[in-house]
């Protein structure tokens, strides 16, 4: 079946550590993106991609990098410079980043901080 | 910039109700409008898009929303809704360029029996 992969489904997250949130699709799309999800706030874009070793900065990116060596690819590291990590994190992708598109969302990474 | 407003954070109702969730965006161009609808812990689902044409759209699931332009808004509707709809709805704008989606802030459907 194609679809979207996240993993882990949670992750702990100690002060001054970097974590890395894993993202793959075998859907074979071009464009994939990293939301970030806090309750009553809907979802802020971080970072997406177009296309293999390009990507853009987000509504939110600070404390967040990112990169895409491969099609089907995308991991998002949370950095020691994010202080407030503690979120849902969505991963999607769509076929070339129309703005028609339908993004297709994996099923999220929960992040806590210990 | 544009803007999506989901005014209503929490909308409770009785099965087989009709229900309306509200959305108006504000843009200065042409948009596209989505909905889509996250089960609890889950990613999310497209449930329909507007993207030119026919002002009423139909989705999955029994729900159709209706754009209108002049109130700049794209209410879901759905005429009788089932436990099974209990999720939360995000109504989402698309314009120009690239898709960087803009959402609202969601309304979560509260189906009782």
């Amino acid at each position: 079946d194609g679809g979207i992969t996240q993993s882990p489904k949670y992750l702990f997250r100690k002060e001054g550590q970097n974590v890395t949130l894993s993202c793959e699709q075998n859907l074979n799309h071009d464009a994939m993106y990293w939301y970030r999800q806090d309750p009553g706030q809907g979802l802020r874009l971080i970072y997406y991609s177009q296309i293999v070793n390009d990507f853009q900065k987000g509504d939110i990116a600070e404390g967040y990098s990112v990169s895409r060596e491969k099609k089907e690819s995308f991991p998002l590291t949370v950095t020691s410079a994010q202080k407030n990590p503690t979120a849902f994190y969505l991963c999607a992708s769509s076929i070339s980043g129309g703005r028609d598109e339908t993004q297709y969302f994996g099923p999220g990474t929960r992040l806590l901080v210990l | 910039a544009q803007s999506v407003t989901q005014l209503d954070s929490q909308v409770p109702v009785f099965e087989e109700a009709p229900v309306e969730l509200r959305c108006n965006y504000s843009s200065s161009v042409s948009v596209y409008l989505f909905w889509y609808v996250q089960y609890p812990n889950q990613g999310l689902q497209l449930l329909l898009k507007y993207l030119s044409g026919s002002t009423l759209v139909k989705g999955i699931n029994g729900f159709e929303a209706e754009f209108n332009k002049s109130q700049t808004s794209f209410h879901l509707r759905k005429p009788s809704v089932h436990i099974s709809d209990t999720a939360e709805y995000f109504c989402a704008v698309s314009d120009q360029g690239f898709q960087k989606l803009v959402f609202g802030t969601g309304t979560r459907l509260l189906v009782s029996p």
